[in-house]
Protein backbone atom coordinates (compact mmCIF):
# COMPACT_ATOMS: atom_id res chain seq x y z
CA UNK A 1 0.00 0.00 0.00
CA UNK A 2 1.55 3.24 -0.70
CA UNK A 3 1.84 5.88 1.86
CA UNK A 4 -0.02 8.62 0.36
CA UNK A 5 -2.96 7.84 -2.21
CA UNK A 6 -4.55 10.03 -4.54
CA UNK A 7 -6.97 9.33 -7.33
CA UNK A 8 -4.65 10.18 -10.12
CA UNK A 9 -7.55 11.64 -11.95
CA UNK A 10 -7.71 13.49 -14.35
CA UNK A 11 -10.48 15.56 -13.42
CA UNK A 12 -11.85 17.40 -16.07
CA UNK A 13 -14.29 20.54 -15.24
CA UNK A 14 -15.88 23.48 -16.57
CA UNK A 15 -14.91 26.73 -15.26
CA UNK A 16 -17.12 27.91 -12.31
CA UNK A 17 -17.04 24.33 -10.78
CA UNK A 18 -16.89 22.89 -7.59
CA UNK A 19 -13.96 20.15 -7.45
CA UNK A 20 -12.97 17.99 -4.68
CA UNK A 21 -9.58 15.58 -4.22
CA UNK A 22 -9.29 12.81 -1.78
CA UNK A 23 -6.06 11.82 -0.27
CA UNK A 24 -5.37 9.28 2.20
CA UNK A 25 -2.28 8.53 4.14
CA UNK A 26 -1.04 5.29 6.06
CA UNK A 27 1.03 6.68 8.88
CA UNK A 28 -1.01 7.54 11.60
CA UNK A 29 2.31 9.33 13.31
CA UNK A 30 2.20 11.98 10.60
CA UNK A 31 1.78 15.60 11.91
CA UNK A 32 2.08 18.13 9.48
CA UNK A 33 -0.27 17.58 5.88
CA UNK A 34 -0.03 19.91 3.07
CA UNK A 35 -1.45 20.56 -0.75
CA UNK A 36 1.00 21.21 -3.11
CA UNK A 37 0.11 21.94 -6.29
CA UNK A 38 2.68 21.09 -9.69
CA UNK A 39 2.30 22.62 -12.84
CA UNK A 40 3.77 20.57 -15.79
CA UNK A 41 7.84 20.57 -15.92
CA UNK A 42 8.02 22.96 -13.29
CA UNK A 43 8.67 22.63 -9.18
CA UNK A 44 5.68 21.76 -6.58
CA UNK A 45 4.43 24.88 -4.79
CA UNK A 46 3.22 24.84 -1.75
CA UNK A 47 -0.99 25.77 -1.83
CA UNK A 48 -1.49 25.59 1.85
CA UNK A 49 -1.34 23.63 4.99
CA UNK A 50 -4.13 21.57 6.28
CA UNK A 51 -4.69 21.96 10.03
CA UNK A 52 -6.73 19.66 12.11
CA UNK A 53 -9.68 22.21 12.33
CA UNK A 54 -10.02 22.56 8.74
CA UNK A 55 -8.94 25.85 7.24
CA UNK A 56 -9.66 28.14 3.78
CA UNK A 57 -7.88 30.17 1.86
CA UNK A 58 -10.47 32.19 -0.63
CA UNK A 59 -11.61 29.61 -2.77
CA UNK A 60 -9.53 26.80 -1.29
CA UNK A 61 -10.69 24.26 1.45
CA UNK A 62 -8.53 21.71 3.34
CA UNK A 63 -9.86 19.00 5.63
CA UNK A 64 -8.07 16.85 7.55
CA UNK A 65 -10.11 13.65 9.62
CA UNK A 66 -7.09 12.29 11.67
CA UNK A 67 -9.43 9.31 12.52
CA UNK A 68 -9.93 8.26 8.75
CA UNK A 69 -6.32 9.41 7.76
CA UNK A 70 -8.15 11.41 4.94
CA UNK A 71 -7.37 14.56 3.40
CA UNK A 72 -9.78 16.70 1.05
CA UNK A 73 -9.31 19.82 -0.80
CA UNK A 74 -12.00 21.77 -2.35
CA UNK A 75 -11.56 24.00 -4.98
CA UNK A 76 -14.57 26.38 -6.19
CA UNK A 77 -15.47 28.23 -8.17
CA UNK A 78 -12.66 26.87 -10.95
CA UNK A 79 -10.46 29.13 -12.89
CA UNK A 80 -8.56 27.83 -16.07
CA UNK A 81 -5.28 28.43 -13.80
CA UNK A 82 -6.07 26.35 -11.86
CA UNK A 83 -5.07 23.53 -14.38
CA UNK A 84 -2.34 21.62 -12.89
CA UNK A 85 -1.90 18.10 -10.77
CA UNK A 86 -2.27 18.55 -6.66
CA UNK A 87 -0.15 16.96 -4.62
CA UNK A 88 -1.19 15.49 -1.53
CA UNK A 89 1.58 15.76 1.10
CA UNK A 90 2.51 14.55 4.75
CA UNK A 91 5.25 14.50 6.99
CA UNK A 92 7.01 11.32 7.58
CA UNK A 93 6.09 10.75 11.00
CA UNK A 94 6.69 11.23 14.07
CA UNK A 95 10.59 11.75 14.31
CA UNK A 96 10.58 15.36 12.96
CA UNK A 97 12.92 14.38 10.20
CA UNK A 98 10.86 16.98 8.26
CA UNK A 99 10.50 14.07 5.60
CA UNK A 100 7.44 14.59 3.37
CA UNK A 101 6.13 11.97 1.37
CA UNK A 102 4.34 12.83 -1.87
CA UNK A 103 0.99 11.14 -3.34
CA UNK A 104 0.87 10.52 -6.84
CA UNK A 105 -1.36 14.13 -7.71
CA UNK A 106 -4.41 14.62 -9.08
CA UNK A 107 -4.54 15.90 -12.36
CA UNK A 108 -7.02 19.20 -12.55
CA UNK A 109 -7.84 20.04 -16.42
CA UNK A 110 -10.57 23.04 -16.12
CA UNK A 111 -11.94 23.64 -19.50
CA UNK A 112 -13.74 27.29 -20.76
CA UNK B 1 10.36 35.53 1.26
CA UNK B 2 11.68 31.88 1.21
CA UNK B 3 13.20 31.32 -2.23
CA UNK B 4 15.27 28.41 -3.35
CA UNK B 5 17.37 28.64 -6.15
CA UNK B 6 18.72 25.50 -8.44
CA UNK B 7 21.44 25.49 -11.06
CA UNK B 8 21.70 24.44 -13.72
CA UNK B 9 18.00 24.09 -15.13
CA UNK B 10 18.71 21.73 -17.30
CA UNK B 11 21.81 19.57 -18.20
CA UNK B 12 22.23 17.19 -21.34
CA UNK B 13 25.62 15.30 -20.80
CA UNK B 14 26.81 11.86 -22.24
CA UNK B 15 26.73 8.59 -20.57
CA UNK B 16 29.73 8.21 -17.89
CA UNK B 17 30.20 11.90 -16.92
CA UNK B 18 29.25 13.51 -13.70
CA UNK B 19 26.80 16.35 -12.91
CA UNK B 20 26.88 18.63 -10.30
CA UNK B 21 23.70 20.04 -9.15
CA UNK B 22 23.58 23.31 -6.63
CA UNK B 23 21.09 24.13 -4.37
CA UNK B 24 20.93 27.13 -2.72
CA UNK B 25 17.85 29.31 -0.46
CA UNK B 26 18.49 32.72 -0.97
CA UNK B 27 16.51 34.56 1.83
CA UNK B 28 17.11 32.21 4.56
CA UNK B 29 19.03 29.45 6.60
CA UNK B 30 18.29 25.48 6.07
CA UNK B 31 19.93 23.29 7.81
CA UNK B 32 18.27 21.00 6.07
CA UNK B 33 18.15 20.22 2.79
CA UNK B 34 16.10 17.59 0.99
CA UNK B 35 16.87 16.27 -2.81
CA UNK B 36 13.90 14.56 -5.09
CA UNK B 37 13.62 12.74 -8.18
CA UNK B 38 10.88 12.70 -10.17
CA UNK B 39 10.26 10.26 -13.51
CA UNK B 40 7.50 11.30 -15.67
CA UNK B 41 3.91 11.13 -14.86
CA UNK B 42 5.10 9.78 -11.38
CA UNK B 43 5.63 11.65 -7.92
CA UNK B 44 8.24 13.24 -6.11
CA UNK B 45 10.59 10.51 -4.69
CA UNK B 46 13.13 11.50 -1.95
CA UNK B 47 16.18 10.51 -2.42
CA UNK B 48 18.63 11.74 0.46
CA UNK B 49 17.95 14.71 3.77
CA UNK B 50 20.81 16.49 3.57
CA UNK B 51 22.48 17.95 6.81
CA UNK B 52 24.38 20.82 6.94
CA UNK B 53 27.88 19.47 8.63
CA UNK B 54 27.25 16.13 9.07
CA UNK B 55 26.86 13.25 5.89
CA UNK B 56 23.32 13.08 4.55
CA UNK B 57 20.91 10.16 4.77
CA UNK B 58 19.58 8.51 1.70
CA UNK B 59 16.39 6.68 1.33
CA UNK B 60 16.31 2.83 0.70
CA UNK B 61 17.34 2.05 -2.56
CA UNK B 62 19.17 5.00 -3.41
CA UNK B 63 23.64 4.93 -4.15
CA UNK B 64 24.96 6.99 -1.89
CA UNK B 65 28.37 6.25 -4.10
CA UNK B 66 26.42 7.24 -7.15
CA UNK B 67 24.50 10.62 -5.62
CA UNK B 68 27.21 12.35 -3.60
CA UNK B 69 25.63 15.07 -1.57
CA UNK B 70 27.59 17.64 0.19
CA UNK B 71 25.69 20.37 2.26
CA UNK B 72 29.03 22.74 3.20
CA UNK B 73 26.86 25.54 4.41
CA UNK B 74 23.17 26.82 5.85
CA UNK B 75 22.52 27.95 2.29
CA UNK B 76 23.65 25.73 -0.13
CA UNK B 77 23.71 21.61 -0.73
CA UNK B 78 24.85 19.77 -4.04
CA UNK B 79 24.15 16.54 -5.73
CA UNK B 80 26.80 15.07 -7.87
CA UNK B 81 25.60 11.95 -10.23
CA UNK B 82 28.33 10.16 -10.75
CA UNK B 83 28.97 8.05 -13.88
CA UNK B 84 25.81 9.34 -14.83
CA UNK B 85 23.87 6.59 -17.17
CA UNK B 86 20.52 7.37 -18.99
CA UNK B 87 18.35 5.59 -16.36
CA UNK B 88 19.58 8.37 -14.52
CA UNK B 89 17.69 10.97 -16.50
CA UNK B 90 15.29 12.80 -14.65
CA UNK B 91 13.66 15.48 -12.86
CA UNK B 92 15.56 16.34 -9.71
CA UNK B 93 14.14 18.65 -7.11
CA UNK B 94 15.70 20.10 -4.41
CA UNK B 95 14.09 21.66 -1.40
CA UNK B 96 15.27 23.59 1.89
CA UNK B 97 13.69 24.11 4.92
CA UNK B 98 13.46 27.25 7.39
CA UNK B 99 14.39 26.77 10.37
CA UNK B 100 11.63 25.67 13.19
CA UNK B 101 8.96 24.96 10.48
CA UNK B 102 7.50 21.76 8.70
CA UNK B 103 7.09 23.48 5.39
CA UNK B 104 9.54 23.12 2.45
CA UNK B 105 10.30 25.50 -0.34
CA UNK B 106 11.29 24.20 -3.69
CA UNK B 107 13.59 25.09 -5.90
CA UNK B 108 12.55 24.96 -9.84
CA UNK B 109 14.01 21.68 -10.39
CA UNK B 110 16.95 20.24 -13.17
CA UNK B 111 16.38 18.36 -15.76
CA UNK B 112 19.21 15.80 -16.40
CA UNK B 113 18.92 14.06 -19.44
CA UNK B 114 21.96 11.70 -19.88
CA UNK B 115 22.56 10.28 -23.36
Amino acid sequence: RKEVEQDPGPFNVPEGATVAFNCTYSNSASQSFFWYRQDCRKEPKLLMSVYSSGNEDGRFTAQLNRASQYISLLIRDSKLSDSATYLCVVNGGSSNTGKLIFGQGTTLQVKP
Amino acid sequence: GAVVSQHPSRVICKSGTSVKIECRSLDFQATTMFWYRQFPKQSLMLMATSNEGSKATYEQGVEKDKFLINHASLTLSTLTVTSAHPEDSSFYICSARPFSTDTQYFGPGTRLTVL
